[in-house]
């Protein structure tokens, strides 16, 4: 079964240098996806950064980019520059394929709580 | 701003009663997720509905049960609530073409159960 794995409950940075958040996954399927998510404490989760089981370079955008390593099944995110806003909960998250149809669904982690510290 | 909105925001009911919540997805979205998330830990995927027919289910009792409607509206009944059943609802929409696609999450209803 498709599962998620985030071994970090709560992180601290400095305000303006780079974090890793970790992320591991476990799946059998030779095609999925792989996402981040940012849940500030308003409740919404805000899509950060998508990576393809089949893409040749990690993906990136703008200070967020994902350390995608296939053979280690490991998905983590870093943040460069890090800002007070970035404080909030991190969830990584993977799209499981072929589920009977509802190819959308998503499963999660449970999070890491990152602290940015002026 | 994803453009996906719920409502309402907070909601307090008790054992035993039945609660409906609503999602508005993105414009032009044609499949809407429902998620339940207890505190402290990751959104579990409930059901989702595509072009207004459900598309597949989590390990879910059966109380609970959602709509799709024509305009991509979408809502989430939950009957006969229990204690458990508290939690942060979120719903997502996407769209969905030639393959899946990111999902797009609206703020949550925050669901308490006295």
């Amino acid at each position: 079964a498709q599962k998620i794995t985030q071994t970090q409950p709560g992180m601290f940075v400095q305000e303006k240098e780079a974090v890793t958040l970790d992320c591991t996954y476990d799946t059998s399927d030779p095609s999925y996806g792989l996402f981040w998510y940012k849940q500030p404490s308003s409740g919404e989760m805000i899509f950060l950064i998508y990576q393809g089981s089949y893409d040749q370079q990690n993906a990136t955008e703008g200070r967020y980019s994902l350390n995608f390593q296939k053979a280690r099944k490991s998905a983590n995110l870093v943040i460069s520059a890090s800002q007070l806003g970035d404080s909030a909960m991190y969830f990584c998250a993977m799209r499981e394929e072929n589920y009977g149809g509802a190819t959308n669904k998503l499963i999660f982690g449970t999070g890491t709580l990152l602290a940015v510290q002026p | 701003e994803t453009g996906v909105t719920q409502s309402p925001t907070h909601l307090i009911k008790t054992r035993g009663q039945q609660v409906t919540l609503r999602c508005s997805s993105q414009s032009g979205h044609n499949t809407v997720s429902w998620y339940q998330q207890a505190l402290g830990q990751g959104p579990q995927f409930i059901f989702q509905y595509y072009r207004e027919e459900e598309n597949g289910r989590g390990n879910f009792s059966p109380r609970f049960s959602g709509l799709q409607f024509p305009n991509y509206s979408s809502e989430l009944n939950v009957n006969a609530l229990e204690l458990d059943d508290s939690a942060l609802y979120l719903c997502a929409s996407s769209l969905v073409l030639a393959g899946a696609e990111t999902q797009y999450f609206g703020p949550g209803t925050r669901l308490l159960v006295l």
